[in-house]
């Protein structure tokens, strides 16, 4: 059966610090891992990652994939309150199913 | 571009009442997807269309949950009749295979159900 597993599960941390967010994985023909912040209800793109090994970067997160460990990890440096979020990772199977893991959720005080 | 419309945005009914929900995709996105998400739990799939075919119902409660997608573009999804358990906030999400290569999905603001 495919998952997706996260971890932690939630997180507690002060602006400025580092977090590494974890993703593993077992799916049948993997195509592609997705990362997705969600504040409110909808989740919104952060990176998309097909090649293993690629750093994927935009300002202060950054992701990369690891297909032989199947697993992914998201970083966020210099954090900030409005960080504050679930983290979803996703992942598409051949059929374009997207599995979605149960989340991350970062709160980031001040 | 427009982005995944999804209304109503909130309901409540109360338990064996129906409901339904409706969604409209990004323009020429051919795959569009319903999830379900309770509170505290990643987003689960119910079920997945290729233009007006489904890929994947696997996890639809097909006793009480319907879905269509007539013309490959508008979706609804109806729970007749609802439970406590099915409060949930409902997504609606598309994405483009252009190429085969495939494209990141695109969620709607959802529908927050309570089922009293």
């Amino acid at each position: 059966e495919d998952k997706v597993v996260q971890s932690p599960l939630s997180l507690v941390v002060h602006e400025g610090d580092t977090v590494t967010l974890n993703c593993s994985y077992e799916v049948t023909n993997f195509r592609s891992l997705l990362w997705y912040k969600q504040e409110k209800k909808a989740p919104t793109f952060l990176f998309m990652l097909t090649s293993s090994g690629i750093e994927k970067k935009s300002g202060r997160l950054s992701s990369i994939l690891d297909k032989k460990e199947l697993s992914s990890i998201l970083n966020i440096t210099a954090t900030q309150t409005g960080d504050s979020a679930i983290y979803l990772c996703a992942v598409v199977s051949g059929t374009y199913k997207y599995i979605f893991g149960t989340g991350t959720r970062l709160k980031v005080l001040a | 571009e427009a982005g995944v419309a999804q209304s109503p945005r909130y309901k409540i009914i109360e338990k064996r009442q129906s409901v339904a929900f409706w969604c409209n995709p990004i323009s020429g996105h051919a795959t569009l997807y319903w999830y379900q998400q309770i509170l505290g739990q990643g987003p689960k799939l119910l079920i997945q269309f290729q233009n007006n075919g489904v890929v994947d119902d696997s996890q639809l409660p097909k006793d009480r949950f319907s879905a269509e997608r007539l013309k490959g573009v508008d979706s609804t999804l109806k729970i007749q009749p609802a439970k406590l358990e099915d409060s949930a906030v409902y997504l609606c999400a598309s994405s483009s295979q252009l190429m085969g290569r495939g494209t990141e999905a695109f969620f709607g603001q959802g529908t927050r159900l309570t089922v009293v």
